[in-house]
This record gives structure tokens, sequence and C-alpha cells, in this order.
């Protein structure tokens, strides 16, 4: 069975820095395209950034230069770095395994997901 | 970067049909995947590729796409199936997830 279990989120100041963690199960992390995407208070999904299976990564630009995407084969985890964290920043924060062909791209597998605050 | 444009709300009478649509130049290329998000919950995919239900989504959900909008359909719709619904789809520069749609059943 495939599943997807975020941690790491919680209260920082801004400025400040958080690491989520995503542990899977049932798949291989490395073998797949893996995403975080986000969802501040009151407001809409946003991708914020993918890591293909050959170790590529894009970022959303409200998140480049700022947040890193990565992953551990060995403990089978995603990762996101989040530095000088921002007001905006605040957000439920899900991981997402994604299919994709030459046309179609879709997340099959989510998390539950983490709450990440930015506030003083 | 491209955008996808979602109307903000619809609302539809138990058991009849609505159907929701997803606007952007991303959608020439490539295919639009719908996401059902209830509040507490993960998104839920519910539709995928030209018109692909994953196991377990009820046969009421279907999708299609014409030039540069894609249209997800829920006919006979239910209670359960009040919630927001997201598009979204691959664009140049990574992906993008449409404004959303909330969906009141009636």
């Amino acid at each position: 069975e495939v599943q997807l279990v975020e941690s790491g989120g919680g209260l920082v100041q801004p400025g400040g820095s958080l690491r989520l963690s995503c542990a899977a199960s049932g798949f291989t992390v490395s073998s797949n395209y893996m995403s975080w995407v986000r969802q501040a208070p009151g407001k809409g999904l946003e991708w914020v950034s993918v890591i293909y299976s050959g170790g590529s990564t894009y970022y959303a630009d409200s998140v480049k230069g700022r947040f890193t995407i990565s992953r551990d084969s060995s403990k089978n985890t995603l990762y996101l770095q989040m530095n000088s964290l921002r007001a905006e920043d605040t957000a439920m924060y899900y991981c997402a395994r994604e299919q994709w062909t030459s046309s179609d791209y879709y997340f099959d597998y989510w998390g539950q997901g983490t709450l990440v605050t930015v506030s003083s | 970067s491209s955008e996808l444009t979602q109307d903000p709300a619809v609302s539809v009478a138990l058991g009849q049909t609505v159907r929701i649509t997803c606007q952007g130049d991303s959608l020439r290329s490539y295919y639009a995947s719908w996401y059902q998000l209830k509040t507490g919950q993960a998104p839920l995919l519910v539709i995928y590729g030209q018109n692909n239900r994953p196991s377990g989504i009820p046969d009421r959900f279907s999708g299609s796409r014409s030039g540069n909008t894609a249209s997800l359909a829920i006919t006979g719709a239910q209670a359960e199936d009040e919630a927001d619904y997201y598009c979204n789809s691959r664009d140049s520069s990574g992906r993008i997830f449409g404004t959303g749609t909330k969906v009141t059943v009636l």
C-alpha cells in the first residue's frame, strides 16, 4: 500500500528555516517524480516544487532561491528545506507522487500534510 | 508563467449534472487532472488524462478537453460530492493549479 507521511511543520519566525520530511512506503521515492504542494489558509492549491527521478529539480517562482527539494534513497524520504521564510509561506504543505506521460501529468497519491506557520 | 482559470463557485441540485471548466493555454499541450478537496482531508485525484478515473472514484465523474478548456462533469451529483475542485496541468516552468471551484449540492 502506498503511503506518504509528512512531518516537520511548526511555528517559525519570519526569516527562519524549517525542513519538511515526507516518508514514503509502498514505492521507491527515487524512481518517481515527487512534488510539494501547499495551501495557504483560505486560499487554493499552489504547486511548490518537483524532483524528477533523474534528479532534476524545479520550483515555483514564489519560492525559487529560498526552498530546496531533495530526497534520501536510503530512507525513502523526500525533503523540503525552507529558508528565509515569510508570512506568506504559511500553509499546509503536502507531498505528492506524480505519474506522467508525454501529455499527461497527475498526482496519484498525497500525504495528509504538515502545517507551517510563519509568524513572530 | 501561465494560469488556469476556473469559475469560483457552482451549485447543483441533488441528482443533477454539474460541469466545471478550467481554461488555460497549457491545456492545448497537456491534459488536465482534477482534484477534490474537502476540509481536513488530503486532495483526492478524481480524473486524469483523456478521461480516466482512479480506482474507487465513481463513474459519475468524467472529464473532457476542447482546445484550451478542460471540463469535469459530475452526472447525478451526490451530497458527498460537495467540495472544492481544482484542475492541474504542467506548464513550461513546472506545474500549475487552477483557481478552484466550490461545488455546492442543494
